[in-house]
């Protein structure tokens, strides 16, 4: 596609309850990063994957979350019981590089835990 | 450690006045990229510019110019003739070593540019 896709847009869960959120990447990207970025900061790094290898996740906060992309595209980020403070906005951006040549960013899910 | 500060957290202007957006960082590493990001209100990340520790020739680009200067570690971004459509919040964002893939953001700051 011509963008980042993320879906959905916005994202309510009841404390506990697992989610999902989905990254459609920039077709033909070799890299996917998650990030995650709470109200008024900054995005945080959690995790890389070259093609279908994740070789970075030392950001992902506890083992609550796991990311996969199992094809090298589309790559889902999972968070198994959530906790209000897991309430943030996550982005997922692309590049055709490693990355030092800058990112093409989506637009975010922004997940409220209630 | 590496490190992005944006000091300031918020900034107004009225349409038509200059603007610097200050970013100041920290790395260990010779070889680095900084970068700066804008955040609509849509929120998606648009790339504006990306610098290489190596090159600390200026920038220009239309109305935005980006001033690197290694000595005092700073990498500070200008909007000339501010516009409302300029209204976003900006990051400072860098990113140490070829294929460093852990890009260090800055807490942001949000500008305002009032008609």
């Amino acid at each position: 596609g011509a963008g980042v896709s993320q879906s959905p847009r916005y994202k309510v869960a009841k404390r506990g309850q697992d989610v999902a959120l989905r990254c459609d990447p920039i077709s033909g990207h070799v890299s996917l990063f998650w990030y995650q970025q709470a109200l008024g900061q900054g995005p945080e790094f959690l995790t890389y994957f070259q093609n279908e290898a994740q070789l970075d996740k030392s950001g992902l906060p506890s083992d609550r979350f796991f990311a996969e992309r199992p094809e090298g595209s589309v790559s889902t980020l999972k968070i198994q019981r959530t906790q209000q403070e897991d309430s943030a906005v996550y982005l997922c951006a692309s590049s055709s590089s490693g990355g030092t040549y800058g990112y093409t960013f989506g637009s975010g899910t922004r997940l409220t835990v209630v | 450690a590496q490190k992005v500060t944006q000091a300031q957290t918020e900034i107004s202007v009225v349409e038509k006045e200059d603007v610097t957006l200050d970013c100041v960082y920290e790395t260990r590493d010779t070889t680095y990229y900084l970068f700066w990001y804008k955040q609509p209100p849509s929120g998606e990340l648009v790339f504006l510019i990306r610098r290489n520790s190596f090159d600390e020739q200026n920038e220009i680009s239309g109305r935005y110019s980006w001033n690197f200067q290694k000595s005092t570690s700073s990498f500070n971004f200008t909007i000339t003739a501010s516009q409302v459509v300029d209204s976003a919040v900006y990051f400072c964002a860098l990113s140490a070593r070829e294929g460093d893939n852990d890009m260090r953001f800055g807490a942001g700051t949000r500008l305002t540019v009032k008609p």
